[in-house]
């Protein structure tokens, strides 16, 4: 089945700066990748997304890169903001409908 | 923005009890999921539910589990005779017809004592 690696584990920048977390996936049938954010006490919010037939998505600050060759794809924060400091966690669908998640990112922004 | 809820947020429950958690999905959505996370791992997929029945589900997702839309808004997780193994964070999701983004619900912690 589908696993999903995400890098780092813990992301530490100074406001203004960017950020970027990776993560690889195993599955190439795997067509539809999102991005979530998770704040304490609440469930991950979905930033953005990505399917497979696009390499590259912005939205605002944040950009989602995707290299289906290597299997693997990219979340770019640009200009960081204290509000960023979250869990960032990656997914991959496999089949129909399930999400395969990363292990997440916990990024925080240093003021 | 619409939103998908869950209760109750904190279930503590002996071990061998059954417990039922709770989840109001986005209104207009046609797919329900459930995913747990244990602490300090991953997120995991354990159902997927459309048109009345179980479209896919994992090998977490035993005998034990069950899941029901009892009416149009409710979608409910049942697990009949809970172990300490369940103690996890239990996320409820939703999408619409085009089953791409799935939107989560604030989780509901379950711990097994």
């Amino acid at each position: 089945g589908e696993n999903v690696e995400q890098h780092p584990s813990t992301l530490s920048v100074q406001e203004g700066d960017s950020a970027v977390i990776k993560c690889t996936y195993s599955d190439s049938a795997s067509n539809y990748f999102p991005w979530y954010k998770q704040e304490l006490g609440k469930g991950p919010q979905l930033i953005i997304d990505i399917r497979s037939n696009v390499g590259e998505k912005k939205d605002q600050r944040i950009a989602v890169t995707l290299n289906k060759t290597a299997k693997h794809f990219s979340l770019h924060i640009t200009e960081t903001q204290p509000e960023d400091s979250a869990v960032y966690f990656c997914a991959a669908r496999q089949g129909a409908q399930k999400l395969v998640f990363g292990q997440g990112t916990r990024l925080t922004i240093n003021p | 923005e619409p939103e998908v809820t869950q209760t109750p947020s904190h279930q503590v429950t002996q071990m061998g009890q059954e417990v039922i958690l709770r989840c109001v999905p986005i209104s207009n959505h046609l797919y329900f999921y459930w995913y747990r996370q244990i602490l300090g791992q991953k997120v995991e997929f354990l159902v997927s539910f459309y048109n009345n029945e179980i479209s896919e589900k994992s090998e977490i997702f035993d005998d034990q589990f069950s899941v029901e839309r009892p009416d149009g808004s409710n979608f409910t997780l049942k697990i009949r005779s809970t172990k300490l193994e369940d103690s996890a964070m239990y996320f409820c999701a939703s999408s619409d017809n085009s089953i791409y983004e799935q939107y989560f619900g604030p989780g509901t912690r379950l711990t097994v004592t």
